[in-house]
């Protein structure tokens, strides 16, 4: 069984270019949530998804941020029109529905820097 | 509103001594308190958790409390080791089984 996985790792950037970013999350977890972390800060909640449907939306992701899983197994997060600000980690997590679901496990994020 | 507040942002300990970590939360209807260990370059680890229905739980050197009252909880660790040093996360879930709200997080290091 392997973790939450994410690519790409790293992604350096111009500003104005977008960007997209993929994540899986463990085999048959449920609900996926995408989290943002900038440097010497705890992560912050962006969105989450229950199979396909996005169920919350932080107020952090703004009209360029858009997140979609289309059948409810990987996950992608696309940033258009970057600024210097969207600088950070992005970091995915996933848990399952029918086991401690509260358990959120992440993946190993993916550092974006916007020049 | 929903916060979660981390003290200390560092501590240096001695090894082989005993390190905490504490924290506080603001909504009462809290249910769910894990603990993230983060290494430099990595996504953040749970290391243990604890749900409010219990007031202490304990893995091998790691132990988290939990005061639903004083809506206080934190985690001890004992007999600390060199590859204990990394960031530790505290944070709470507000609703069932979505958003994790993150404390600040508490730098750790580890003195040979």
């Amino acid at each position: 069984d392997t973790g939450v996985s994410q690519n790409p790792r790293h992604k350096i950037t111009k500003r104005g270019q977008n960007v997209t970013f993929r994540c899986d999350p463990i085999s048959e977890h449920n609900r996926l949530y995408w989290y943002r972390q900038t440097l010497g800060q705890g992560p912050e909640f962006l969105t989450y998804f229950q199979n396909e449907a996005q169920l919350e939306k932080s107020r952090l992701l703004s009209d360029r941020f858009s997140a979609e899983r289309p059948k409810g197994s990987f996950s992608t997060l696309e940033i258009q029109r970057t600024e210097q600000g969207d600088s950070a980690m992005y970091l995915c997590a996933s848990s399952s529905l029918l086991v401690h679901q509260e358990t959120q496990y992440f993946g190993p994020g993916t550092r974006l820097l916007v020049l | 509103g929903e916060n979660v507040e981390q003290h200390p942002s560092t501590l240096s300990v001695q090894e082989g001594d005993s390190a905490v970590i504490k924290c506080t939360y603001s909504d009462s209807a809290s249910n769910y308190f894990p603990w993230y260990k983060q290494e430099l370059g990595k996504g953040p680890q749970l290391i243990i958790d604890i749900r409010s229905n219990v007031g202490e739980k304990k893995d091998q050197r790691i132990a988290v409390t939990l005061n639903k009252t004083a809506k206080h909880f934190s985690l001890h660790i004992t007999e600390t080791q060199p590859e204990d040093s990394a960031v530790y996360f505290c944070a709470a879930m507000y609703s069932s089984a979505s958003k994790i709200i993150f404390g600040s997080g508490t730098r750790l290091s580890i003195r040979p």
